[in-house]
């Protein structure tokens, strides 16, 4: 029943591990997102991507590299994890991914940097 | 993208109207005005659009003036579940997404 769901809902790691979020949509969406949230509740978008192709990259580290291997997945995968990549990371979609419309939210990852 | 403000925080007392105002005078005429609502260790969810004069569904209204350079987001009568971050965007039915969200103007309703 979940349109947008993530995995893990949380994930505490040392610095400089590497780790994976997953993403997966289920409403037949084109273009997923990814966005951080950091402490102070700012939501910042740092990728999407339109049928698997990516379309937005926002100067985000080359540390983070997103894959998506079908247009109803979208993971995140992070190299050598850093304090202040600790955050809230949502993934979110919408059908073809012009800006005016509905973007749907999946419940997020607590990412948490020790 | 036109940039918005929005006040950080508002006070309000179950069973009262709430109006949240958001400003974005460099807005263009292709943009819409979007308002999202975030709850606590939630993803945001999507109230309402509007791109001029009222628009009203079951959730809320928004009321554009004329010049569209500001937004007014009305929930009428909120209860203590109302209480969440609302985020004011102005999207364009154009471009690709890239929203912005901002600040956020959190509304703390009290009993």
């Amino acid at each position: 029943d979940t349109a947008v769901s993530q995995t893990p809902k949380y994930l505490v790691t040392q610095m400089g591990n590497d780790k994976s979020i997953k993403c997966e949509q289920n409403l037949g969406h084109d273009t997923m997102y990814w966005y951080k949230q950091d402490s102070k509740k700012f939501l910042k978008i740092m990728f999407s991507y339109n049928n698997k192709e990516l379309i937005i990259n926002e100067t985000v580290p080359n540390r983070f590299s997103p894959k998506s291997p079908d247009k109803a997945h979208l993971n995140l995968h992070i190299n050598s994890l850093e304090l202040g990549d600790s955050a809230v990371y949502f993934c979110a979609s919408s059908p073809t991914g012009l800006e005016a419309e509905t973007q749907y939210f999946g419940p997020g990852t607590r990412l948490l940097v020790l | 993208l036109a940039k918005t403000t929005q006040p950080i925080s508002m006070d309000s007392y179950e069973g009262q109207e709430v109006n949240i105002t958001c400003s974005h005078n460099n807005i263009a005429t292709n943009d819409y005005i979007t308002w999202y609502q975030q709850f606590p260790s939630q993803g945001p969810r999507f109230i309402i659009q509007g791109y001029k004069t009222k628009v009203t569904n079951e959730v809320a209204s928004l009321f554009i003036p004329a010049d569209r350079k500001s937004s007014t987001l009305s929930l009428p009568r909120v209860s203590l579940s109302d209480t969440a971050v609302y985020y004011c965007l102005v999207v364009s039915n154009t471009n690709a997404g890239k929203s912005t969200f901002g600040d956020g103007t959190t509304l703390t309703v009290k009993p």
